[in-house]
């Protein structure tokens, strides 16, 4: 299975800031997907980030807060912009192309 | 809209006894239902998983079984060790390497 990294593992960010998160994988994969875990919570799918197009958005996730790159097929950004403490989670992306998706360890973020 | 619901949000099993954990999908379309293990501080890992024309998978201690009418699919684990503890999530999707509709979590506690 690919390997994901992610970065920042953890951060501690103001109110009001933007933070990008970036994830790399070890392999070429069209599809990457980011998720958002609230604490305690299951996870929800905030976009799914195709090389060479727009991302496409789900139901209650704009790309103003949300921005997403994704310049190449190993890696992608996902920005949390102008953060509140509402948006403390985990930020996790994922991998599928025709096969089981797989999880980085994500993006502790935690806003004070 | 799609949802998936699973059931219990937490359990309690001694060492050495069986967990069964159950979901049910709205999305008939659904074809694909993959079964994750999270734990603490970590992304979730796929543990396993059945596509829709298979009633039943096993690996070993954990095996999956899947009711297309009921639309309902189930995680059974034997013969559980304290490692087993963790938070479990069910999923469907479209696809093997589509969106993935999560269930709300449970969290398995194997006592020793």
């Amino acid at each position: 299975s690919a390997v994901i990294s992610q970065k920042p593992s953890r951060d501690i960010c103001q109110r009001g800031t933007s933070l990008t998160i970036q994830c790399q994988v070890d392999s070429q994969v069209t599809m990457m997907f980011w998720y958002r875990q609230q604490p305690g919570q299951s996870l929800t799918l905030i976009a799914t980030a195709n090389q060479g197009s727009e991302a496409t958005y789900e139901s209650g996730f704009v790309i103003d807060k949300f921005p997403i790159s994704r310049p190449n097929l190993t890696f992608s950004t996902l920005t949390v912009s102008n953060m509140s403490p509402e948006d403390s989670s985990i930020y996790l992306c994922s991998v599928g192309q025709e096969k089981p998706q797989h999880f980085g360890d994500g993006t502790r973020l935690s806003i004070l | 809209g799609e949802n998936v619901e699973q059931h219990p949000s937490t359990l309690s099993v001694q060492e050495g006894d069986s967990a069964v954990i159950k979901c049910t999908y709205s999305d008939s379309a659904s074809n694909y239902f993959p079964w994750y293990k999270q734990e603490l501080g970590k992304g979730p890992q796929l543990i396993i998983d059945i596509r829709s024309n298979v009633g039943e998978k096993k690996d070993q201690r954990i095996a999956v079984t899947l009711n297309k009418t009921a639309k309902h699919f189930s995680l059974h684990i034997t013969e559980t060790q304290p490692e087993d503890s963790a938070v479990y999530f069910c999923a469907a999707s479209r696809g093997q390497g589509g969106k993935l509709i999560f269930g709300q979590g449970t969290e398995l506690s194997v006592k020793p």
